[in-house]
């Protein structure tokens, strides 16, 4: 049973398009975690928020505590993007994690 | 600034060999964590510490111990390596003691493989 679910798992978009991937919980949370990993490389940090929307250059993230959700959108994708996106949710002083969404953006 | 430095990188060990990972932050964090990551699962917590001379279990502790050496270095220890601890091992540290709550930062990461 995993306490983070993402949505979708793998996803494939032309160099441009506007995406969305999604992150929903089961617990109570005090903060959201997104996270960014390249394929054999590190893990990066996104955004952490605990309520409301972030935006960073072409990424921006929204939260709703009342829904357990949060989305993580890309504006103009370009084959950069190219990684998997990983939520995760902190309980406690616990991180829990959600397996990732996998995104390939296509030139 | 160095951030979260994990040695070794790679590493291979024929099962019962014993190692220790090594991880070090200079962010002055309270928190550090080890994660394994195999394919499909999310990151999945092995052990963590809250703060200097406290360490607690997480979701995968079989198999391992840690050493809270002092603020900056937390190190993961396989006593007797079994193959179904191969996997990449990741050591992250982050600030919770304050809000806003500061995210997690991670270590590049170490391949172990047991034979």
């Amino acid at each position: 049973k995993n306490e983070v679910e993402q949505s979708p798992q793998n996803l494939t978009a032309q160099e441009g398009e506007f995406i969305t991937i999604n992150c929903s919980y089961s617990v109570g949370i005090s903060a959201l975690h997104w996270l960014q990993q390249h394929p054999g490389g590190g893990i990066v940090s996104l955004f952490m928020l605990s309520s409301g929307k972030k935006k960073h250059g072409r990424l921006i993230a929204t939260i709703n505590i009342q829904e357990k959700h949060s989305s993580l959108h890309i504006t103009a994708s370009h084959p950069r993007d190219s990684a998997v996106y990983i939520c995760a949710v902190l309980t406690g002083n616990q991180f829990y994690f959600g397996t990732g969404t996998s995104l390939t953006v296509i030139p | 600034n160095a951030g979260v430095t994990q040695t070794p990188k790679f590493q291979v060990l024929k099962t019962g060999q014993s190692m220790t990972l090594q991880c070090a932050q200079d962010m002055n964090h309270n928190s550090m964590y080890w994660y394994r990551q195999d394919p499909g699962m999310g990151l999945r917590l092995i052990y963590y510490s809250a703060s200097e001379g406290t360490t607690d279990k997480g979701e995968v502790p079989n198999g391992y111990n840690v050493s809270r050496l002092n603020k900056r270095e937390f190190s993961l220890r396989l006593e007797s390596a079994a193959p179904s601890q191969t996997s990449v091992y990741f050591c992250a540290s982050s600030e919770l003691t304050d809000y806003p709550y500061q995210p997690q930062h991670f270590g590049d990461g170490t391949r172990l493989s047991i034979l």
